[in-house]
Parts: structure tokens; C-alpha cells; sequence
């Protein structure tokens, strides 16, 4: 059991907003400032999209957010794409002993 | 261009040993902090061990006393060296780079060598 908990899957339609959970203890997400979220297409490296909560890599397109509530960090995903249907992982730095928790992932279906 | 070049992955037997590195490219490697986290066949990712750029090491707690890790600042290579391998060892092994500030975040990953751990 993974110590981060995402749904396992979302599926939304292009053009379509769609937001993927992420909920963690007092010792990660709710604790620091340091959530991320990466993608991964079948196959490949998985790829940082988001950084401190809410910070974007330069290159990484502006339809993708974060976000973060008490426990739960939230990633947003505007104008669905096609290319945007991947795995989803949020991660997190905490002090319970792993020095990084992630998620178990959520498969990201564009219909 | 951050590149990060896994070798040293294969099939191992139980109870038995590998070693794992990475050269890395396109940035200072001796002001970064450095992770290897592993993803098992078809499940989510699993943060294995890092290690600050002066050397200091963590582990999570299934490989503490049987991986170990370690960097050559002078040639720009991460490794893992791992013992006492066990079936849920199995997984692709992947090498990235840490963001130079707090929190321990990576911001680049390489492409990962397979470790099959079987008889």
C-alpha cells in the first residue's frame, strides 16, 4: 500500500478539465510544501510536471496545476489533450521515516 | 541536456548480488543530491535510497543493510550496490537528479535498468 493515496483511475473528454487527488499525512503533504507531480507515458521515465505544490518546470505546459488543501494535493489538467492520457504519480517529502512517498498512481484516460 | 545513463541491471538469483550505476551528464553533478527509486512490473513508484552531495545516505527501510549507495563526484557517477537479493527486488531501477533546493524533489529521471531477481 502505497503511503500517498490517488484514485486509480480518471478519465475526462478533450477540451475537458479534469483533477486527480492526493492525500497524505501531518508528515508529508500536509507538513511541507514539497508535493510533485510526474507523468508517465507506457514505457518511458516519468516526467516532472509540478513542483512545490503549485510551481511548473519551464516547458511544462500552463494547462497543468497544482494545488493543496490540509492533506490533499490536487493536480488540474485544463483542455484535455489525447497526449495527455498517462500515469499520474504525486510525490511527497516527509519525515516518517522514508525520506520520499509516492502515490500509487492514477491512469489518466482522455475518451 | 540532463542526461542520466543507468547500466548494471540483469538477472540475478536470490540471496545474490549486483551493482547498479549511473553516469550523469549536462549538469554539476558534485552540487546534487542524487535518488535511485524503483518501479516494480506494472505497479507505482518506490523511493529506494539517496544521497546528498557531500555523501550522506538514506535508505527505505526494505534495503537498509543490504543496498548501499555511493557517488564519484570526479567522474560523475551514481551507483547502487545491492546484496542479499530477494524476488521483491524485481523492478526497473531508475537514477534522477535532485532539485537543488529542500524536499528532496526530482526533476529528472533516466530511463531505468531492469533488475530481475529469480531462480
Amino acid at each position: 500500500q502505497s503511503a500517498l493515496t490517488q484514485p486509480a483511475s480518471v478519465s475526462g473528454s478533450p477540451g475537458q478539465s479534469i483533477t486527480i487527488s492526493c492525500t497524505g499525512t501531518s508528515s508529508d503533504v500536509s507538513g511541507y510544501d514539497y508535493v510533485c507531480w510526474y507523468q508517465q507515458h507506457p514505457g518511458k521515465a516519468p516526467k516532472l510536471m509540478i513542483y512545490d505544490v503549485s510551481n511548473r518546470p519551464s516547458g511544462v505546459s500552463n494547462r497543468f496545476s497544482g494545488s493543496k488543501s490540509g492533506s490533499t494535493a490536487s493536480l488540474t489538467i485544463s483542455g484535455l489533450q489525447a497526449e495527455d492520457e498517462a500515469d499520474y504519480y504525486c510525490s511527497s517529502f516527509s519525515t516518517s521515516g522514508t525520506l520520499v512517498v509516492f502515490g500509487g498512481g492514477t491512469k489518466l484516460t482522455v475518451l | 541536456e540532463v542526461q542520466l545513463m543507468e547500466s548494471g541491471g540483469g538477472l540475478v538469483q536470490p540471496a545474490g548480488s549486483l551493482r547498479l550505476s549511473c553516469a550523469a551528464s549536462g549538469f554539476t553533478f558534485r552540487d546534487h543530491a542524487m535518488s535511485w527509486v524503483r518501479q516494480a512490473p506494472g505497479k507505482g513508484l518506490e523511493w529506494v535510497s539517496s544521497i546528498t552531495y557531500t555523501g550522506n545516505t538514506y535508505y527505505t527501510e526494505s534495503v537498509k543493510g543490504r543496498f548501499s549507495i555511493s557517488r564519484d563526484n570526479s567522474k560523475g557517477t551514481l551507483s547502487l550496490q545491492m546484496d542479499s537479493l530477494r524476488a521483491e527486488d524485481t523492478a526497473l531501477y531508475y537514477c534522477a537528479k535532485v532539485i537543488k533546493s529542500n524536499g528532496w524533489k526530482i526533476d529528472y529521471w533516466g530511463q531505468g535498468t531492469l533488475v530481475t531477481v529469480s531462480s
